[in-house]
């Protein structure tokens, strides 16, 4: 079982902000980068170092850490931002790396 | 632009071995080490290892460990994931990306679609 938990499903409305945590002791000590994966397609980083974007992502999309947990926060969710994401992170001994249980997005 | 391609679909039968390969371009290929992760059908994302293209240090995953062999060859930029023992289930679709150990991924190959099936 993964070491970093995130909900299973949330949904938001049109042009509203949803928030997606990822919990995990190991948080506190190691970044967390975010990933968007939608059907059939491979996964695309959307947020490294706990709140960084790279560069053509679009700045709806932040992240955030505070203590065990990381979280990613979509402001102003669009159609084309329905996927699952998963957060990654090393595990607590710090040897191995991890990824987090996923969090499909649907958007109403 | 840089870009990961990997091998095609592979069909084996319980108790084969698979070697997936993974070509690099766009970058320089030793400058950066190389993760595998692996989605099983319905599944989340797993991480079964990494290796560095520099000096070749590798770290597996538990889940994988002794099972799994993950190598490159700086002279095509290429690298490879051979699993062995192979089982039901480890049919799922096997990813190599590029990242530093411990780090954020920021290139992913295509994906390579692997099936166990007797």
């Amino acid at each position: 079982s993964s070491e970093l938990t995130q909900d299973p499903a949330v949904s938001v409305a049109l042009g509203q902000t949803v928030r997606i945590t990822c919990q995990g002791d190991s948080l506190r000590s190691y970044y967390a980068s975010w990933y968007q994966q939608k059907p059939g397609q491979a996964p695309v980083l959307v947020i490294y170092g706990n709140n960084n974007r790279p560069s053509g992502i679009p700045d709806r999309f932040s992240g955030s850490r505070s203590g065990d947990t990381a979280s990613l926060t979509i402001t102003g969710a669009q159609a084309e931002d329905e996927a699952d994401f998963y957060c990654y992170s090393r595990d607590m001994s710090g040897t191995h790396c991890v990824f987090g249980t996923g969090t499909k997005v649907t958007v109403l | 632009q840089v870009h990961l391609v990997q091998s095609g679909p592979e069909v084996k039968k319980p108790g084969a071995s698979v070697k997936v390969s993974c070509k690099a371009s766009g970058y320089t290929f030793r400058t950066f080490g190389i993760n595998w992760v692996r989605q099983a059908p319905g599944q989340g994302l797993e991480w079964m290892g990494w290796i560095s293209a520099y000096n070749g240090n590798t770290n597996y995953a538990q889940k994988v460990q002794g099972r799994v062999t993950v190598t490159t060859d700086t002279s095509t930029s290429t690298a490879y994931m051979e699993l062995r023992s192979l089982t039901s289930d480890d049919t799922a679709v096997y990813y190599c990306a590029r990242g530093d150990w411990g780090t954020e991924i920021d290139f992913w190959g295509q994906g390579t679609l692997v099936t166990v099936s007797s």
